[in-house]
């Protein structure tokens, strides 16, 4: 069964810590990884990752693939208390069809504390 | 412009009952998913529509139903409502099926059923 493990479930860091979130997978027909930040509603959409070993940047927020060892990790330094959030990690499966489900998993909540 | 549009915003119906969720998608995308969260879990799949028809469907019961229409909004039905359909429904809208675009998410309906 495909299954996405996030970790840690939760963190709470101090403004201006970095924090590393982790991300592993067992998906068949794998295509992407996807990395969105949830607040209260919609889940915001961060990077999109197909390829190994190629960092995306945006701003404070990075995020690496290992397609070798399934995982990904999302980095945010110099955190802020706006970085508050459910951070989901989601893998893009393709489907019979040509659907492109995403599989979630459960989350890591980041509380930043001023 | 604007983005993926939901309504209701909440909603609370009583076991038994039927409901109908509404989505309009972002100007210029065809393919409408449906995804149901749970509080403190990750979305899950319910559904994909891509050019009016059905291209995938998650492992929920024949209770859930969805269309797209020809302006590619789409509604989703859920029949027979369980104490345990409580939850934040999500639509997410992008521009192909086939993978490789991101899906946008919207606020989402919280339907409550007691």
């Amino acid at each position: 069964e495909d299954k996405v493990v996030q970790s840690p479930l939760s963190l709470v860091v101090h403004e201006g810590d970095t924090v590393t979130l982790n991300c592993s997978y067992e998906v068949t027909n794998f295509r992407s990884l996807l990395w969105y930040k949830q607040e209260k509603k919609a889940p915001t959409f961060l990077f999109m990752l197909t390829s190994s070993g190629i960092e995306k940047k945006s701003g404070r927020l990075s995020s690496i693939l290992d397609k070798k060892e399934l995982f990904s990790i999302l980095n945010i330094t110099a955190t802020q208390t706006g970085d508050s959030a459910v951070y989901l990690c989601a893998v893009e499966a393709l489907g019979g069809g040509a659907t492109n489900k995403l599989i979630f998993g459960t989350g890591t909540l980041l509380a930043v504390q001023p | 412009d604007a983005g993926v549009t939901q309504s209701p915003t909440h909603l609370i119906k009583t076991r038994g009952q039927q409901v109908t969720l509404r989505c309009s998608p972002i100007s210029g995308h065809k393919s409408v998913s449906w995804y149901q969260q749970v509080l403190g879990q990750g979305p899950q799949f319910i559904f994909q529509y891509y050019e009016k028809e059905e291209r995938g469907r998650g492992n929920f019961p024949d209770r859930f139903s969805a269309r797209q229409f020809p302006n590619y909004s789409s509604e989703l039905n859920v029949n027979a409502l369980l104490l345990g359909d409580s939850a934040l429904y999500l639509c997410a809208s992008s521009f192909i099926a086939g993978g490789g675009s991101p899906l946008h998410f919207g606020n989402g309906t919280r339907l409550t059923v007691t």
